[in-house]
């Protein structure tokens, strides 16, 4: 059983176009993340929810929008994709606070054209 | 501004040596630090980790180094195998209420048979 899934793996899309990618935690781990990792590789928190509330967002655009309808799920949706936004996108769980090591799933390459 | 890094992109080495991976901080503030191992198109996934108040933490093949004093950090793998062959990713976080882990660019290793 897979830890920490989400969906799709590969998004190929156009710029402007509305996207949603979903992720799934079966760890009952209270804390799930976003990250990005850009073309220089680095890995980036986007947002963080904690028991559905979002604890942490990191200055990221408004087109971006989480969305946590319960603490097993945090979906990520984009708006407006623009050419800059093409990057791996991870989510990630963790039991607790930053004390703890972070379960991620296997990542969404989104590529925007 | 780089909070974690990881100088070196890339390390090569010899089946059975020694494979030693380096991590610098600059935030005084992080007081637990993790190693993070991925391969290619996977997502990240915990290794070992090290609290502040230590100096050293053995897994094993696994041992990290903390100097303090130096900010500094290091992974050693002993001996090295061609399964260890993917990007180190060290991570660091400030502990508490703080959800958030800082990650290094990462560095490949190459072990070669």
């Amino acid at each position: 059983d897979t830890a920490v899934s989400q969906t799709p793996k590969y998004l190929v899309t156009q710029m402007g176009n509305d996207k949603s990618i979903k992720c799934e935690q079966n760890l009952g781990h209270d804390t799930m993340y976003w990250y990005k990792q850009d073309s220089k590789k680095f890995l980036k928190i986007m947002f963080s929810y904690n028991n559905k509330e979002l604890i942490i967002n990191e200055t990221v655009p408004n087109r971006f929008s989480p969305k946590s309808p319960d603490k097993a799920h945090l979906n990520l949706h984009i708006n407006s994709l623009e050419l800059g936004d093409s990057a791996v996108y991870f989510c990630a769980s963790s039991q607790g606070p930053g004390n703890t090591e972070a379960f991620f799933g296997q990542g969404t390459r989104l590529t925007v054209v | 501004d780089q909070q974690v890094k990881q100088n070196s992109p890339s390390l090569s080495v010899q089946e059975g040596r020694i494979s030693i991976l380096n991590c610098d901080y600059t935030n005084s503030m992080f007081d637990y630090f993790l190693w993070y191992k991925k391969y290619p198109a996977e997502g990240p996934t915990f290794l070992i980790s090290i609290s502040s108040i230590k100096d050293k933490n053995e897994d094993g093949r696994f041992t990290v180094f903390l100097n303090k004093s130096a900010k500094h950090l290091s992974l050693h793998i002993v001996p090295s195998q061609p399964g260890d062959s993917a990007v180190y990713f060290c991570a660091a976080s400030a502990g508490g209420s703080n959800y958030k882990l800082t990650f290094g660019k990462g560095t490949l290793l190459t072990v070669n048979p």
